[in-house]
């Protein structure tokens, strides 16, 4: 089925571990996003791009890095996980007239 | 900066009811997207409705519509006839057009809709 995949679902890292999400889109939008979502918090931006090439920060960056690979993958990097950053993370894409497109969640525990 | 605000943590209406989801943001944006999303307890965000800042029209969708007043920068939800599965987080959210939404979605703190048998 045409969407956004990311893996894995679930995940449980040591503190200082770090750890790569994978996120990929077939719907051949330009725009890709990164989502972290915490109890009683919404969802809050963490990373984004607005276009192959470009990358940018949102509104909670710090402890992350991203790559956009190509036009199909944006990935979220965890060089050395800490316990605040045990939060649920979403990926998303979107076609720029303001359809967008969600991955399935996945669960981060660091212990 | 953009924020969008649900005063309401938790609602719970009775099957078959309506209930109305309050929203109200803060943009600067003369041009955007509202949206209502609903996630249920599988996490996947769903859309609900879609509202062009710019169409004076309320948007519908069968049993939910919205009641959007622009300068009161509301953006209610209303869900009719409940039903069971309708039951999950409901997250009103913005985005701005001029940019095509590419620096994505504000969302608001969400609220927890309850439907009783």
């Amino acid at each position: 089925n045409a969407g956004v995949t990311q893996t894995p679902k679930f995940q449980v890292l040591k503190t200082g571990q770090s750890m790569t999400l994978q996120c990929a889109q077939d719907m051949n939008h330009n725009s890709m996003y990164w989502y972290r979502q915490d109890p009683g918090m919404g969802l809050r931006l963490i990373y984004y791009s607005a276009s192959e090439g470009t990358t940018d920060k949102g509104e909670v960056p710090n402890g992350y890095n991203v790559s956009r690979l190509n036009k199909r993958e944006f990935s979220l990097r965890l060089e050395s996980a800490a316990p605040s950053q045990t939060s649920v993370y979403f990926c998303a894409s979107s076609d720029g007239w303001g359809g967008y497109t969600f991955g399935s969640g996945t669960r981060l525990t660091v212990v | 900066a953009q924020t969008v605000t649900q005063s309401q943590p938790e609602m719970s209406v009775q099957e078959a009811e309506t209930v109305t989801l309050s929203c109200t943001y803060d943009t600067s944006e003369s041009d955007y997207y509202l949206f209502w999303y609903k996630q249920p307890p599988s996490r996947q965000m769903i859309l609900v409705i879609r509202q062009e800042a710019y169409k004076q029209q309320n948007a519908t969708e069968n049993r939910f519509s919205v009641n959007f007043q622009k300068a009161a920068k509301s953006f209610s939800l209303k869900i009719s006839d409940s039903q069971l599965g309708d039951a999950a987080m409901y997250f009103c959210d913005d985005c701005r057009l001029s940019g095509g939404g590419a620096d994505g979605l504000t969302f608001g703190k969400g609220t927890h809709l309850i439907i009783q048998p």
